[in-house]
């Protein structure tokens, strides 16, 4: 079994200021995990994903994460926040070997980005 | 670049009727899905695709019903509409037949209301 637990439903920050959106996960097998933004009505866009690689990942829009096994942690950060980046934030962990089917979504993280 | 299409975009349903959720990909993927998000939940599987031919239930698949139609179009019905299936219903598609490694592209979303 495998759940995703997003520590913090809304953050918010200051245009200019760094970003973290924090993620912990816990998966019977070596996960995949991913994170995704959505934008008000809008679908769920890919911004990066971990398969095993490299513990840092780089996404799109100047986001990453990093792979922490003993933690079990993939916490999102940015260095400098845009307003642009005002969305919702959910992570997704996919248990390596477990099938496509067996996504789990955290409950997402609303991002405010402040003037 | 089509990606994911959903049609209809909006609906409202009164209790008891029915209507067919339509989902299209032009990406040649493999695997499609069916999710729906509720306010503070994340995304919740109902059904998915590994491939063509083949459709498998999710978390909450009571009151829905999926046809595989070819590889491009993916569709979910509900046979008599309930108040508890007013949602945002999210169809996403994926490369591979279950390897679960692949990240998954989502439509933009069809926003259901039942009255």
């Amino acid at each position: 079994a495998q759940s995703v637990t997003q520590l913090d439903s809304h953050v918010s920050v200051s245009e200019g200021t760094p970003v973290l959106l924090r993620c912990n996960y816990s998966s019977s097998y070596s996960p995949s995990l991913f994170w995704y933004v959505q934008h008000p009505n809008k679908g769920l866009q890919l911004l990066l994903k971990y398969t095993s690689a490299a513990t840092l990942v780089k996404g799109i829009n100047g986001f990453e994460a990093e792979f922490k096994k003993s933690e079990t942690s993939f916490h999102l950060t940015k260095p400098s926040a845009h307003m642009s980046d005002a969305a919702e934030y959910f992570c997704v962990v996919i248990p390596l070997g477990g099938g496509g089917n067996k996504l789990t979504f955290g409950t997402g993280t609303q991002l405010k980005v402040e003037l | 670049n089509a990606g994911v299409t959903q049609t209809p975009k909006f609906q409202v349903l009164k209790t008891g009727q029915s209507m067919t959720l339509q989902c299209a990909q032009d990406m040649n993927h493999n695997s499609m899905y069916w999710y729906r998000q509720d306010p503070g939940m994340g995304l919740r599987l109902i059904y998915y695709s590994a491939s063509e031919g083949t459709t498998d239930k999710g978390e909450v698949p009571n009151g829905y019903n999926v046809s595989r139609l070819n590889k491009r179009e993916f569709s979910l019905r509900l046979e008599s509409a309930a108040p508890s299936q007013t949602s945002v219903y999210f169809c996403a598609s994926s490369e591979g037949e279950g390897t679960g490694n692949q990240p998954q592209h989502f439509g933009d979303g069809t926003r259901l209301s039942i009255l």
